[in-house]
């Protein structure tokens, strides 16, 4: 059962525009939500967290935003970079579960 | 600060065969857990390990087992291995012991059954 979903395969974006990136879950329990960045051949590497507390987190070019009632969230990169050009994953927990739930990776390829 | 080291990166096996792979967490972090990724199929959580405790364990068969050592270290093993079973596995570590925060995650090890 997949509690994390990302539902958009791939997204292509011109460098310099925003990249949005959407991510729904369905268990109430998920406190936590991350989002990684993976690269071929390497393991994922964090971007950027945000508590179920908050609605909004932000670092550099990166901006999480998270809906509770509607149990989604996502995530804005401005100004799109090709060095962006990756797979990202959203990920989430509960606390005290001690582990991660995946979504299925989104694979952004930034355009020049 | 040294990252997560995982060992081997790279390794081919024959169906039946069993393979342990290690992880060694960042200087300081406890908890260490590890993940399956497959096309298609995204990362799949196996199990988690703190203070040489298992805490949580995903949906996998018994074949897949863990363990902790005191040092924090951790190695995981798959027995009998199946053609199904080649994929990455990637180690990740955390700080916490309960708290949600981030895991920082190694390059993973590739294993290849033939």
């Amino acid at each position: 059962d997949q509690q994390v979903k990302q539902n958009s395969p791939s997204l292509s974006v011109q460098e310099g525009r925003i990249s949005i990136l959407n991510c729904d879950y369905t268990n109430s329990m998920f406190d936590y939500f991350l989002w990684y960045k993976k690269y071929p051949a390497e393991g994922p590497t964090f971007l950027i967290s945000i508590s179920s507390i908050k609605d909004k987190n932000e670092d550099g070019r990166f901006t999480v935003f998270l809906n509770k009632s509607a149990k989604h969230l996502s995530l804005h990169i401005v100004p799109s970079q090709p060095g962006d050009s990756a797979v990202y994953f959203c990920a989430a927990s509960a606390t005290n579960d001690y582990k991660l739930s995946f979504g299925a990776g989104t694979t952004v390829t930034v355009r020049a | 600060k040294a990252g997560v080291t995982q060992t081997p990166r790279y390794l081919i096996k024959t169906r039946g065969q069993q393979v342990t792979l290690s992880c060694s967490p960042i200087s300081g972090h406890r908890s260490v857990s590890w993940y399956q990724q497959t096309p298609g199929q995204g990362l799949q959580f196996l199990f988690e390990y703190f203070s040489e405790t298992q805490r949580n364990k995903g949906n996998f068969p018994g074949r897949f087992s863990g363990r902790q050592f005191s040092n924090s270290r951790s190695e995981m093993n798959v027995s009998t291995l199946e053609l199904g079973d080649s994929a990455l596995y990637l180690c990740a570590s955390t700080i916490s012991a309960g708290l949600n925060t981030e895991a920082f995650f190694g390059q993973g090890t590739r294993l290849t059954v033939v």
